[in-house]
């Protein structure tokens, strides 16, 4: 199993552009997540997704979209890129909890620059 | 409301002595808290995790943590640290039924010098 694997690793974006991060999870987990970390601080959850075709805000979606057409992915679409959305951005996935306390596995992350 | 508070942004031990990397929780429902491990350029792994079954609970690596609910606090130790420990240390806390959201604390730096 590749477990969850991201793309980009890196890319670097001019104010106003858009993309896409790609995120692809081979371990049939319904759960899924995307976070950023910024220097100096934990994650913060942008939107996560309880399976496919239903997906909720987190603590930071502003300047975020997502969709989940399948349970293996879960895109991440950045519209208008403004400099405050430079960070290392992580996707995780988890199996569907019963009682919480199910581990998360994360991808190995997408470091994003805007200038 | 939860919230972790970790005590230290960054922790300097020598190969072979203890390691002790401190956290502090806050929660309103009975919790599960777990410590996760960043190696450079690195996606998270998790090290341990509690889910109100033993306080003692042992991870990977060596590592084990204590819950204390009487002190809010859930401590990271190791007998002896390995150069290959040094590395970005998070804990974090979420409820323990229904959906989990995880709540990170701010991570603790780890330098190992030999």
């Amino acid at each position: 199993n590749a477990g969850v694997t991201q793309t980009p690793k890196f890319r670097i974006l001019k104010i106003g552009q858009s993309m896409t991060l790609q995120c692809t999870q081979d371990m049939n987990h319904n759960y899924m997540y995307w976070y950023r970390q910024d220097p100096g601080m934990g994650l913060k959850l942008i939107y996560y997704s309880v399976g496919a075709g239903i997906t909720d805000k987190g603590e930071v979606p502003n300047g975020y979209n997502v969709s989940r057409s399948t349970t293996e992915d879960f895109p991440l679409r950045l519209e208008l890129a403004a400099p405050s959305q430079t960070s290392v951005y992580f996707c995780a996935s988890s199996y569907s909890v019963g009682y919480g306390g199910d581990e998360q596995f994360f991808g190995p992350g997408t470091r994003l620059t805007v200038l | 409301a939860q919230s972790v508070t970790q005590l230290d942004s960054h922790v300097s031990v020598s190969e072979g002595t203890p390691v002790l990397l401190r956290c502090n929780y806050s929660s309103s429902y009975s919790p599960s808290l777990f410590w996760y491990v960043q190696h450079p350029n690195k996606g998270l792994q998790l090290l341990l995790k509690y889910t109100s079954a033993a306080t003692l609970v042992k991870g990977i690596n060596g590592f084990e943590a204590e819950f204390k609910k009487s002190e809010t606090s859930f401590h990271l130790t190791k007998p002896s640290a390995h150069m290959s420990d040094a590395a970005e240390y998070f804990c974090v806390v979420s409820r323990n039924t229904g959906f989990q959201k995880l709540v990170f604390g701010t991570g603790t730096r780890l330098l190992v010098s030999p």
